[in-house]
């Protein structure tokens, strides 16, 4: 049961355009959204989040957009750059329920063509 | 100021084995989560704990435990391993508390090869 779904195992942009990396949803309860992005041999780093009370974060070149009613969410990296090549994972908290558990999609490989 | 780590790097072991994995969490954090992140998937949470009680856990069987120590260093301990039980297994602290969410900063993970 994938409560969270990147239906994109990888994208390839090339250096200097738009990267949008897309995730879906199907529990209700999340009401906390995270985007994460790793490199090879390291943990996670946290990026950018939004709450289920915005529609909107932005943080320098990344933005988070966040569409309740289709339970879609999606982040935008503007201009995308080599150095973001990773895997990005999109993240939901149900924070209501006390202990902060996160649950993640699979990962979208991003490369970035210099 | 320093941060999430775990060990070991790496381990292997066999079917049947016992396996302890390590966390210290990062400076002043009071909660460590552990997550399983299995070949081409995404991490999936085991358990948590918060001041040295378990606080939550995911749909992992009993022969998964943990500890955390009065320090909020942990451990994660695997019986009866599995093939499947082959994974990185993360880490994450962060400050517990309340109900809102608190950012989780995670280790570089302990790679598991079950033989």
């Amino acid at each position: 049961d994938q409560q969270v779904k990147q239906n994109s195992p990888s994208l390839s942009v090339q250096e200097g355009r738009i990267s949008i990396l897309n995730c879906d949803y199907t529990n209700s309860m999340f009401d906390y959204f995270l985007w994460y992005k790793k490199y090879p041999a390291e943990g996670p780093t946290f990026l950018i989040s939004i709450s289920s009370i915005k529609d909107k974060n932005e943080d320098g070149r990344f933005t988070v957009f966040l569409n309740k009613s289709a339970k879609h969410l999606s982040l935008h990296i503007v201009p995308s750059q080599p150095g973001d090549s990773a895997v990005y994972f999109c993240a939901a908290s149900p924070s209501r329920e006390y202990g902060n558990k996160l649950v993640f999609g699979a990962g979208t490989i991003l490369r970035v063509k210099s | 100021e320093t941060g999430v780590t775990q060990s070991p790097t790496h381990l292997i072991k066999t079917r049947g084995q016992q396996v302890t994995l390590r966390c210290s969490s990062q400076s002043g954090h009071n909660t460590v989560s552990w997550y399983q992140q299995a070949l081409g998937q995404g991490p999936q949470f085991i358990f948590q704990y918060y001041r040295e009680e378990e606080n939550g856990r995911g749909n992992f069987p009993p022969r998964f435990s943990g500890l955390q120590f009065p320090n909020y260093s942990s451990e994660l301990n695997v019986n009866a391993l599995e093939l499947d039980d082959s994974a990185l297994y993360l880490c994450a602290s962060s400050l517990g508390g309340g109900r809102s969410y608190n950012e989780q900063f995670f280790g570089p993970g302990t790679r598991l090869t079950v033989l």
